[in-house]
């Protein structure tokens, strides 16, 4: 079974609408993180959590709200959608403990909004 | 501010050909870590390498090895052999870095598209 997984995988909709995108871990980890990619744009974070009480913005956090229901639950929400919302999206997760250690993804959600 | 730059957009070579993808960055940092991310055609993105930046050292995994070099702030790739399996997006990013982003950021450079043709 997958270490991070995201729901849904795909996912098309209209814009105003509002979207959950969700994300779960068993790896145990305290961080997680959600990202979004673009075609020649790379990954941009959107915001992150280091746990349950703390949530940050990222880089690019506006038109976008997170929920950590859980230490391995990260929910992103778009509020109301927009067509250059377009993207897929990862959430990641890391350990904090001991050296910087990796960040580990999730499968990405492919989002389109119409 | 942190930034990552991989200049190559895109490389296409033959399979068996070596091919080696550069990745230069950029921070106010004295402490930080470099990383390289594969990303197949299935979209899923796997983690590859962590250096730290204390450990110049290089490091060779099977037909992959990374060539650190602090002096020219460059942390590049290298596939000996390449196979059509190969074929992905590249990423190398930056982070761990107490002056940029509280340790917690992580920058991605853009990516460097490789096809590795029969």
């Amino acid at each position: 079974d997958a270490d991070v997984t995201q729901t849904p995988r795909n996912r098309i909709t209209k814009t105003g609408k509002r979207i959950m995108l969700e994300c779960s871990q068993t790896k145990g980890h305290d961080r997680m993180y959600w990202y979004r990619q673009d075609p020649g744009l790379g990954l941009r974070l959107i915001y992150y959590s280091f746990d349950v009480k703390d949530i940050n913005k990222g880089e690019i956090s506006d038109g976008y709200s997170v929920s950590r229901q859980a230490q391995a639950k990260f929910s992103l929400s778009l509020e109301s959608a927009i067509p250059n919302q377009t993207a897929l999206y990862f959430c990641a997760t890391r350990n904090s403990g001991g050296t910087y250690n990796e960040q580990f993804f999730g499968p990405g959600t492919r989002l389109t909004v119409l | 501010a942190q930034k990552v730059t991989q200049a190559q957009t895109e490389i296409s070579v033959v399979e068996k050909e070596d091919v080696t993808l550069d990745c230069v960055y950029e921070t106010r940092d004295t402490t930080y870590y470099l990383f390289w991310y594969k990303q197949p055609p299935s979209g899923e993105l796997v983690f590859l390498i962590r250096r730290n930046s204390f450990d110049e050292q290089n490091e060779i995994s099977g037909r992959y090895s990374w060539n650190f070099q602090k002096s020219t702030s460059s942390f590049n790739f290298t596939i000996t052999a390449s196979q059509v399996v190969d074929s992905a997006v590249y990423f190398c990013a930056l982070g761990g870095g107490l002056l940029t982003g509280g340790g917690n950021k992580l920058t991605f450079g853009t990516g460097t598209q490789l096809k590795v043709e029969l």
